[in-house]
């Protein structure tokens, strides 16, 4: 089976603790994403990555950090940082980073700051 | 920032009736793509039109797309209940090596049955 898989599908974190949050895909794409969406809202990207040890700061990044050490994984980090952690976390990945290719999106991790 | 603006922010119609979602953006794009998300899940796509492009059909959806107006539409004919979710646009831009898609706020419909 194919597709994008998010681990875990709830997590609650107390305030200062830092938090990881995983995205695997055995699609082989190359580009992978990460989204965070609020109630009502609609996705804002956080960081995302083109290749292997390569990313880039997003819209919102302030509060997050990511590796991508291998190209299946691409885990996204939610620090004591964020001042407002709680929200729905989407990962997605990409076949190329040309100007056509949609997304494919995991089923989301809803992050919860006790 | 978020490029794409859904319009309605919320449509509730009875099931066979037509659907029609509005987008509209700001800045020049090389494609929109619609998505559709049901309730606590991740995002399915619809369908891709590209800027050079101006409708694309794929099944029940009907996608134009005004790049004069920077405006899109997505149309779902003979509604199911089913059809009841959360559509977003998005688009894609480019710039330099970098490629990523800004999404709107999204529009909820809801299929009465």
């Amino acid at each position: 089976d194919g597709g994008i898989t998010q681990s875990p599908k709830y997590l609650f974190r107390k305030e200062g603790q830092n938090v990881t949050l995983s995205c695997e895909q055995n699609l082989n794409h190359d580009a992978m994403y990460w989204y965070r969406q609020d109630p009502g809202q609609g996705l804002r990207l956080i960081y995302y990555s083109q290749i292997v040890n390569d990313f880039q700061k997003g819209d919102i990044a302030e509060g997050y950090s990511v590796s991508r050490e291998k190209k299946e994984s691409f885990p996204l980090t939610v620090t004591s940082a964020q001042k407002n952690p709680t929200a729905f976390y989407l990962c997605a990945s990409s076949g190329g980073t040309g100007a056509y290719n949609e997304q494919f999106f995991g089923p989301g991790t809803r992050l919860t700051v006790l | 920032s978020q490029q794409g603006e859904e319009d309605p922010q919320a449509l509730s119609i009875q099931e066979g009736e037509n659907a029609t979602m509005n987008c509209s953006y700001k800045t020049s794009i090389n494609n929109l793509q619609w998505y559709r998300q049901n309730s606590g899940r991740g995002l399915v796509h619809l369908i891709l039109i590209r800027s050079n492009e101006r409708e694309k059909h794929s099944g029940r959806l009907r996608v134009t797309l005004d790049t004069s107006k920077k405006s899109s539409s997505l149309l779902i004919t003979a509604s199911r209940a089913a059809d009841t979710a959360s559509y977003f646009c998005a688009t894609g831009h480019s710039g330099g090596s970098n490629y990523k898609l800004t999404f709107g706020k999204g529009t909820l419909l809801t299929v009465n049955p």
